[in-house]
């Protein structure tokens, strides 16, 4: 059973804090890792697709990175805003375009 | 585009009945998924297509659900007959090629 496991759960941050959120998954048979940021009420939107040891993507003030041969990638966000809380989803996919969905990061950023 | 749509985005049944959900794609987007979404399992993923056929329906909990997807736009979930534990919020999703997936609204099912 793949597991995709995410840290912390949830994470309350003061506005213009910067703050950062975990993604394990299994290094073998990998073929792309995704962020996806989901507001409450909302459906999940894509934030990042990463294929490539090494790779680096950046929108804004969030920007994330993926290490495949240990099997994490980290989201940064930079000054948190209000707006930035929801709940950050990272999901697995395996040589399949099957998705594995990790149980997400909750984020609160109070003004 | 319109982004993916799903209907209904409510609904009510009571246990025993038919329900089907119903989702249009992306136009062009030649993967579609389901997804259901509970506090217990969080977002997991019961079936996908690929132009139009089932490629992987290993997560269809049971017998009872059922999906078809007849042309390119459109597809279809069936539960019959529903049970109060089928209650969660069930997504569509589709995608060009299979990587970055774009998700429908959802839609939310009470089973009395």
């Amino acid at each position: 059973i793949l597991n995709v496991e995410q840290s912390p759960q949830s994470l309350h941050v003061q506005e213009g804090d910067s703050t950062n959120f975990t993604c394990s998954f299994p290094s073998s048979n990998f073929y792309a890792l995704h962020w996806y940021r989901w507001e409450t009420a909302k459906s999940p939107e894509a934030l990042f697709v990463m294929t490539l040891n090494g790779d680096e993507k950046k929108k804004g003030r969030i920007s994330a990175t993926l290490n495949t041969k240990e099997g994490y990638s980290y989201l940064y966000i930079k000054g948190s805003q209000p707006e930035d809380s929801a709940t950050y989803l990272c999901a697995f996919g395996g040589a399949t375009n099957k998705l594995i969905f990790g149980t997400g990061t909750l984020l609160a950023v109070q003004p | 585009d319109a982004g993916v749509i799903q209907s209904p985005r409510h609904e009510v049944t009571e246990m025993g009945q038919e329900v089907t959900l119903r989702c249009k794609p992306i136009s062009g987007h030649d993967y579609l998924f389901w997804y259901r979404q509970t506090m217990m399992r969080g977002l997991e993923l019961l079936i996908y297509f690929n132009n139009n056929v089932p490629i992987d329906d290993s997560g269809m909990p049971e017998d009872r659900f059922s999906a078809k997807m007849p042309n390119a736009s459109f597809s279809t979930l069936k539960i019959q007959p529903s049970e109060p534990r089928d209650s969660a919020v069930y997504f569509c999703a589709s995608s060009e090629g299979g990587l970055e997936q774009f998700f429908g609204p959802g839609t939310r099912l009470t089973v009395l």
